[in-house]
């Protein structure tokens, strides 16, 4: 069965902290990984990967996609409050479909 | 703001009860997805439709059903509704839905959701 698997669940830092997400996964046909995030409502495109090794970045923010392992990371450095959200990780497959995992709830506190 | 809009915002009903959910995808895109949020669970696919017709099917109950109309905007009904089925339900559209393609594959787009609460 298809799974999208992120840790921690849960993350709680102070400001200027590094976080790192992690998204593992096991799915057939796999063609890329997308990281959301999600405040209070819609979730909001970060970034699409789809080779491996290749490092994407926006500003604070940087994701890896390792496709022999099968897993991605999301870096956050400098964390500023406005960082909080649930930050969801989806692998698309197939040609449109996205199954997502259940996400990492970031807290950042001043 | 993504381009995709959803009405309404807020829904509260009772157990029993029908609802219909309304999506209007972004300008030019063809693919409407719904899915749907609980608190204990993450985003759950339910349903597709590309130009018109269903595409592909989620975990979607038979007491839900979809449509997708010639001017593109979509509308998910929920009837026989149980105390299970509060969750925020989104919509997201995307401009492809072809095998082969486009260029950014897989990426969608959300609306901001509807609030479905049933007492």
């Amino acid at each position: 069965e298809d799974k999208v698997v992120q840790s921690p669940l849960s993350l709680v830092v102070h400001e200027g902290d590094t976080v790192t997400l992690n998204c593992s996964y096991e799915v057939t046909n796999f063609r890329s990984l997308l990281w959301y995030k999600q405040e209070k409502k819609a979730p909001t495109f970060l970034f699409m990967l789809t080779s491996s090794g290749i490092e994407k970045k926006s500003g604070r923010l940087s994701s890896i996609l390792d496709k022999k392992e099968l897993f991605s990371i999301l870096n956050i450095t400098a964390t500023q409050t406005g960082d909080s959200a649930v930050y969801l990780c989806a692998v698309g497959w197939g040609t449109d479909k996205l199954i997502f995992g259940t996400g990492t709830r970031l807290q950042v506190f001043p | 703001d993504s381009g995709v809009t959803q009405t309404p915002k807020h829904l509260i009903t009772a157990t029993g009860q029908r609802v219909t959910l309304r999506c209007s995808p972004r300008s030019g895109d063809l693919s409407v997805y719904w899915y749907q949020q609980s608190l204990d669970q993450g985003l759950q696919f339910l349903i597709q439709y590309y130009n018109g017709e269903e595409r592909a099917k989620g975990n979607i109950l038979e007491r839900f059903s979809a449509q997708q109309f010639p001017d593109l905007h979509s509308e998910l009904n929920l009837s026989s509704l149980e105390l299970g089925d509060s969750a925020l339900y989104f919509c997201a559209s995307s401009p492809s839905g072809l095998a082969g393609g486009s260029r950014s594959y897989n990426e969608q787009f959300f609306g901001p959701g509807t609030r479905l609460t049933v007492l």
